[in-house]
């Protein structure tokens, strides 16, 4: 079935500590996004890339890194900079440029945790 | 800039209709989406309007105004499992940056 799989889905990690965050789809799909969700808040875009071999920053993309080396991938580090990681994660893909209606479809998410 | 703006919290009973409020100043605006996410998923897409009006999907309708800049999403014959939050959605510059509200919690009480 086609889809979008993140792993894992839960993590924990001691501070100072990088982690990578694994996306990816099968839908064909040129744009993905990592987007950070905190409790009782709505999705803040870390990164976005249209195309492979080619990524954006979002609004908080301090403390992470990405990259986009093929259509299906998009990991995402969370680097010992960013200074408040706990958070839940959220990968996603859709089509782009005027193709993308804005419906993106989302993986089940990655809850870090930072002990 | 871009700024989008919805309620936190609203309540309402199984059976009512609830209107749900967004107002949005984005750069380039190209849409303004509607997403249901239950807690602890991922949210869902529900509905997509580019052009001013109301469009209606089963139980849920979403509605337009970019003179205003101003939509809603109307819940009618709420039933428990509509208990969510509806976060509200618009492209900045361009049609890959999709930029979300902060969301509002729909509680559906019996």
């Amino acid at each position: 079935d086609g889809g979008i799989t993140q792993s894992p889905k839960y993590l924990f990690r001691k501070e100072g500590q990088n982690v990578t965050l694994s996306c990816e789809q099968n839908l064909n799909h040129d744009a993905m996004y990592w987007y950070r969700q905190d409790p009782g808040q709505g999705l803040r875009l870390i990164y976005y890339s249209q195309i492979v071999n080619d990524f954006q920053k979002g609004d908080i993309a301090e403390g992470y890194s990405v990259s986009r080396e093929k259509k299906e991938s998009f990991p995402l580090t969370v680097t010992s900079a960013q200074k408040n990681p706990t958070a839940f994660y959220l990968c996603a893909s859709s089509n782009s440029g005027q193709a993308n209606t804005g419906e993106l479809f989302f993986g089940e998410g990655s809850r870090l945790t930072v002990l | 800039g871009q700024n989008i703006d919805q309620p936190t919290e609203m309540t309402a009973t199984e059976g009512a209709i609830v209107q749900i409020n967004c107002t949005y100043q984005t750069s380039g605006f190209n849409g303004l989406f509607w997403y249901q996410q239950h807690a602890g998923e991922a949210p869902t897409f529900l509905s997509y309007n580019v052009l001013d009006g109301l469009e209606e999907k089963g139980r849920f309708s979403s509605f337009l105004s970019r003179s205003k800049g101003y939509s809603y999403l109307l819940l009618k014959e709420l039933q428990m499992k509509d208990s969510a939050s509806y976060l509200c959605a618009s492209f900045s510059g361009g049609y890959n940056k999709l930029i979300f509200g902060a969301g509002t919690r729909l509680a559906v009480h019996p």
